[in-house]
């Protein structure tokens, strides 16, 4: 089976631009999640959706960043404009929720974001 | 507010010298904790789930086991094939899906 699928893997691009990363969950599973990992922070919950709606983005550092998920098969998330201290691993997780026994969750080998 | 505590943040070992991962946590009702590890340049990857004090989980020279305010990954005889960051995450009832992570073990296994 497919796991989860993210693009790019990497993406080095100048302070001011824009960027999208994509991610494709995992077939059947109703659940996506944004993570942000550095260094300094560790793993960080950006955003999860659950059936397509945004259930919690306490995390979403400032309105610079936003993701939608149009789809049970895709997701984005998008950094307007983009700063130097948003370089990081960005990696975006699938699950099934509802589901007994609990289930875990699914990563993506995630895109690695260097911002200039 | 759930948190995870993971000691040591690194552990360098020599082929064979068992040792024990730990990950305290407080979570408001706990549905499950989690054991990922991650590779360099790879995302985390599911290892074992527990979801009641005094579970056991088993896979190769991994143990993982579960009190009620902490966990323990075991690793009996590692292989240098083992190091890896050994990451811990639970989910609290209240937030079915949502998992809070610790900041990992980052562990080494010297042939």
């Amino acid at each position: 089976d497919a796991g989860v699928i993210q693009s790019p893997r990497h993406e080095v691009t100048e302070m001011g631009q824009e960027v999208t990363l994509r991610c494709k969950p995992i077939s059947g599973h109703n659940s996506l999640f944004w993570y942000r990992q550095t260094m300094m922070r560790g793993l960080e919950l950006l955003i999860y959706f659950n059936n397509n709606v945004p259930i919690d983005d306490s995390g979403m550092p400032e309105d610079r960043f936003s993701a939608k998920m149009p789809n049970a098969s895709f997701s984005t998330l998008k950094i307007q404009p983009s700063e130097p201290r948003d370089s990081a691993v960005y990696f975006c997780a699938s699950s099934l929720i509802g589901q007994s026994p609990n289930q875990p969750q699914h990563f993506g080998d995630g895109t690695r974001l260097s911002i200039l | 507010e759930d948190q995870v505590t993971q000691s040591p943040e690194a552990l360098r070992l020599q082929e064979g010298e068992s040792s024990s991962l730990n990950c305290s946590y407080t979570v408001s009702g706990l549905r499950g904790l989690f054991w990922y590890r991650q590779d360099p340049g790879k995302g985390p990857e599911f290892l074992f789930t527990l979801y009641s004090a005094g579970e056991e989980k088993e896979k190769e020279r991994l143990k993982a086991t579960l009190t009620k305010k902490e966990s323990f990954l075991h690793i009996t005889a590692p292989k240098p094939e083992d190091s890896a960051t050994y990451l811990c995450a639970v989910q609290a009832n209240t937030n079915a899906g949502k998992s809070t992570f610790g900041d990992g073990t980052t562990l080494t296994v010297k042939p």
